[in-house]
């Protein structure tokens, strides 16, 4: 895996709390994203970076923020989680724009009750 | 509206057999098209990239061929071993003045039997 990690791995929590999922790059690369997969819908972006501070939504952005404060980190909050947004989520990297190769991290699996 | 659509959605063979995977895209204006392979319980780990003009890809035992006039490609695995149980995604970008979509296929998982 090149070097992405995201924490935590795992996570369960209730309706109505907030969650922040972390993904740490140590490749300096440009862009990070957030995706969630779900069975039957594939891979679907929520929110992307392309720079410290600059962040753009995906197809998917309803109830997620993200912040990227600096070039390793990118976190993405669910301000207050709902059932629907059980998922696994998966960030990425690449280097230089969004048609370059993409490097996944590990996943984290959510679940909201 | 721009469409990956995979064909088939689940597969099994048996280990030492090819097989071959489809992708059909309608993706305006067409940049390039990957093939992802995701393990279970792990992202998903790049196979091959080919633009508009590359009509093969290979990568060991994976073949990717792209042909943009009919918008289809394939994905061949020549003998399958347990290892390559797998779902395999299929991603088109597209690149205009607006900005780049990335749009993602819902793969198709294959299963290697022995």
């Amino acid at each position: 895996d090149a070097g992405i990690t995201q924490s935590p791995r795992h996570k369960v929590t209730e309706t109505g709390t907030p969650v922040t999922l972390r993904c740490h790059q140590t490749e300096n690369h440009r862009y990070m994203y957030w995706y969630r997969q779900d069975p039957g819908h594939g891979l679907r972006l929520i929110h992307y970076s392309y720079g410290v501070k600059d962040t753009d939504k995906g197809e998917v952005s309803d109830g997620y923020s993200v912040s990227r404060s600096k070039t390793e980190d990118f976190l993405l909050t669910l301000e207050s989680a709902t059932s629907s947004q059980t998922s696994v989520y998966f960030c990425a990297i690449s280097e230089g724009s969004q048609t370059d190769t993409q490097y996944f991290g590990p996943g984290t699996r959510l679940t909201v009750l | 509206k721009n469409q990956v659509e995979q064909s088939p959605q689940s597969l099994i063979i048996l280990e030492g057999k090819n097989c071959t995977l489809q992708c059909n895209y309608t993706v305006s204006p067409f940049s390039n098209l990957r093939w992802y392979k995701q393990d279970t319980g792990r992202g998903p780990v790049s196979l091959t990239i080919m633009t508009f003009s590359e009509n093969t890809k290979s990568n060991g035992r994976y073949t990717a061929t792209l042909d943009a006039d009919t918008k289809q490609s394939s994905l061949h695995i020549t003998a399958s071993q347990l290892s390559d149980s797998a779902s395999y995604i299929c991603v088109v970008s597209a690149v205009n003045q607006a900005g780049t979509a990335l749009i993602f296929g819902k793969g198709t998982t294959l299963s290697v039997s022995s």
